[in-house]
């Protein structure tokens, strides 16, 4: 399995409501990553799972809480979100470099993609 | 610190003509260096990678990127291009001693006429 899925593809949500994006992958990958697209911009950073240990916070506001249950399962819980936080959000994994396979290149999912009325 | 510049927002080439996508970084430390393609409402997917060795890098697709240090380059190439290549490319780069954190460039839309 060489894929990283991501639940739901659309996701349309009110300021007041609580939902979570879910992402998955069985490649063996320790590091699993959130990043935020805005149309034709580069990917933002806003989360990285090292081990299932939270490594780096990109000082992402707290209205977007990060899980990971497990090696496999990526989470980002979402509420009170505001209307500028309508993106693309792409979960990604990748070997850590004491892995020694492939270091750093991310495999991406196709995306959650967020919109807030 | 470390960054990386794409110099072009949009590239337009007629199909069976060779590409280039340009991309150059500045890191303190070795560089690591990726490129990676987005086609639309889809996520990236991984073309080639430089990290040591040769400066030529080949990769998916038919693609390939030469490493230029001196330069601080690494500009991706194909010999004949493909409508289907058509898509948002992105550059990174990561500093060898900052783990997990790649740097994006902004991006270079790649258009292909037959």
């Amino acid at each position: 399995d060489t894929e990283v899925t991501q639940t739901p593809k659309h996701l349309v949500m009110g300021m007041t409501n609580k939902k979570s994006l879910k992402c998955e992958q069985h490649m063996g990958h320790r590091a699993m990553y959130w990043y935020k697209q805005k149309a034709k911009k580069p990917p933002e950073l806003m989360f990285v799972y090292s081990y299932e240990k939270l490594s780096i916070n990109e000082s992402v506001p707290s209205r977007f809480s990060p899980e990971c249950p497990n090696s496999s399962l990526l989470n980002l819980h979402l509420h009170a979100l505001q209307p500028e936080d309508s993106a693309l959000y792409l979960c990604a994994s990748s070997h850590l470099e004491r892995q020694g396979r492939g270091a750093n290149v991310l495999t991406f999912g196709a995306g959650s993609r967020l919109t807030v009325l | 610190a470390q960054s990386v510049a794409q110099p072009e927002d949009q590239v337009n080439v007629a199909e069976g003509n060779p590409l280039t996508v340009k991309c150059t970084y500045s890191v303190s430390g070795n560089p690591y260096l990726f490129w990676y393609v987005q086609y639309p409402n889809r996520g990236l997917q991984f073309l080639l990678k430089y990290i040591t060795g040769d400066n030529l890098v080949k990769g998916s697709y038919g693609f390939e990127a030469e490493f230029n240090k001196s330069q601080t380059s690494f500009h991706l190439k194909k010999p004949s291009a493909l409508v289907s290549d058509s898509a948002l490319y992105f550059c990174a780069v990561r500093d060898s001693t900052n783990a997990g954190k790649s740097t994006f460039g902004d991006g270079t839309t790649l258009t292909v006429k037959p």
